[in-house]
């Protein structure tokens, strides 16, 4: 079974541009989850999906973040004009029961 | 909100030394996890323990829900154990939305 898969696996940008990451989940699985993880701390959640639905996404700096899942499937993170402090590493993971999650390697991204 | 303090913030031992990590949490945990993060990044379920004590292999997880802490036991560690451990807490009893501590760094030497 393909785990989830993310891309690109590194971005470096400079301050102002905007980007996109993708994510592919597990076959089947319907809650998928995006974390943004600053170096040396923890992941913390930016927004999570049950299907296509958002289920909670209060912790997205609605300003410049926006994430959909139009087809209850793959999901795209965009971040519209990136600043310093969203250097971070950004982990998809997804779930078959919202209990155990599967993670992806995650996109590193360095702003500039 | 929900606060997951881990200690050590670092851990390096010999190859063979035993290591004890602590999870300790502000409000009653519905779920606790520990997790393992490879030095590449990718983040793997070790346990899942919200209460009590499970064994996996070389590692025994303890939490005690009263306490709000939990512990994770790694048994005659090896330098493939090397990497960030995090645990991660839920509450919600409904809608899985864990919190997760900052980690706790070890380095196994061979």
């Amino acid at each position: 079974e393909a785990g989830v898969t993310q891309s690109p696996r590194y971005a470096v940008l400079q301050e102002g541009q905007a980007v996109s990451f993708w994510c592919d989940p597990i076959s089947g699985h319907d809650t998928l989850y995006w974390y943004q993880q600053p170096r040396d701390q923890g992941p913390q959640l930016l927004v999570y999906f049950r299907d296509e639905a958002v289920i909670d996404n209060s912790q997205l700096p609605s300003d410049r973040f926006s994430a959909v899942r139009p087809k209850g499937t793959n999901s795209t993170l965009k971040i519209q004009s990136a600043k310093q402090g969203d250097t971070a590493t950004y982990l998809c993971a997804s779930s078959p029961d919202s209990m155990k999650q599967y993670f992806g390697p995650g996109t590193r991204l360095t702003v500039l | 909100g929900q606060q997951v303090q881990q200690s050590p913030a670092s851990l390096v031992l010999q190859e063979g030394e035993n290591a004890e990590l602590q999870c300790n949490f502000s409000s009653t945990a519905t779920q606790l996890q520990w997790f393992y993060q490879s030095p590449g990044g990718s983040l793997v379920s070790l346990l899942s323990n919200p209460s009590g004590t499970k064994h996996t292999g070389r590692l025994t997880s303890t939490t005690v829900t009263k306490e709000r802490r939990s512990s994770l036991h790694i048994s005659s560690s090896q330098t493939t154990d090397s990497g960030t451990y995090l645990c991660a807490i839920d509450r919600t009893g409904g809608n899985y939305k864990p919190t997760f501590g900052k980690g706790t760094s070890l380095v196994v030497h061979p």
